[in-house]
């Protein structure tokens, strides 16, 4: 039982290109989100989804699209690198509300 | 708009000695859940305990506790015989029933556990 695995855990980015961030969690959790973490800001939610097929908005979800094609996998694609997206990124899944999130490793992200 | 408040950035607290961390929150909902995140230096998330807004009874796990004050909406994070393993950043964090995916973090709270 692996929980929710991230990858990758480091990458640098030049300004304009794009990547997707992978997540993914064997666990059979409907929910899933993905929060950016910046100092200062807590982390903060940028898209989440209830289950497959359905995601929806956080906080600060411009520059970056996800999907959920199946109940395990949450990518998060970032279009067009900026500087402002330097961040640490950490994706999470849960069973239901009474329970905790479950979070992954983290992914350091420099935008450069 | 749903928000979480931890209003004191940094604190430090002799190791065997009690702490407490203050959060805040603000919703019009009446049925919630609250939580307590630990992240220690080495980045990992750590659930560390856990209140259903409509138990009345403060959940406790070993030597963390809170005191949940729903009318006052406070939730504040108890650590007894606190140890040098207890340095971390802490968050307070609460999702709403019917909202299963929007856990609302605070800005954290930076303890660190002094010998």
């Amino acid at each position: 039982n692996a929980g929710v695995t991230q990858t990758p855990k480091f990458q640098v980015l030049k300004t304009g290109q794009s990547m997707t961030l992978q997540c993914a969690q064997d666990m059979n959790h409907e929910y899933m989100s993905w929060y950016r973490q910046d100092p200062g800001m807590g982390l903060r939610l940028i898209h989440y989804s209830v289950g497959a097929g359905i995601t929806d908005q956080g906080e600060v979800p411009n520059g970056y699209n996800v999907s959920r094609s199946t109940t395990e996998d949450f990518p998060l694609r970032l279009l067009s690198a900026a500087p402002s997206q330097t961040s640490v990124y950490f994706c999470a899944s849960r069973k239901d509300s009474l329970y905790g999130y479950t979070f992954g490793s983290g992914t350091r992200l420099t935008v450069v | 708009a749903q928000t979480v408040t931890q209003s004191q950035p940094e604190m430090s607290v002799q190791e065997a000695e009690t702490v407490t961390l203050s959060c805040t929150y603000d919703t019009s909902e009446n049925n919630y859940y609250l939580f307590w995140y630990k992240q220690p230096p080495s980045r990992q998330m750590i659930l560390v305990i856990r209140q259903e807004a409509y138990k009345q009874q403060n959940a406790t796990e070993n030597r963390f506790s809170v005191n949940f004050q729903k009318a006052a909406k406070s939730f504040s994070l108890k650590i007894s015989d606190s140890q040098l393993g207890d340095t971390a950043m802490y968050f307070c964090a609460f999702v709403v029933y019917n909202q299963g995916g929007k856990l609302i973090f605070g800005q954290g709270t930076e303890l660190s556990v002094k010998p």
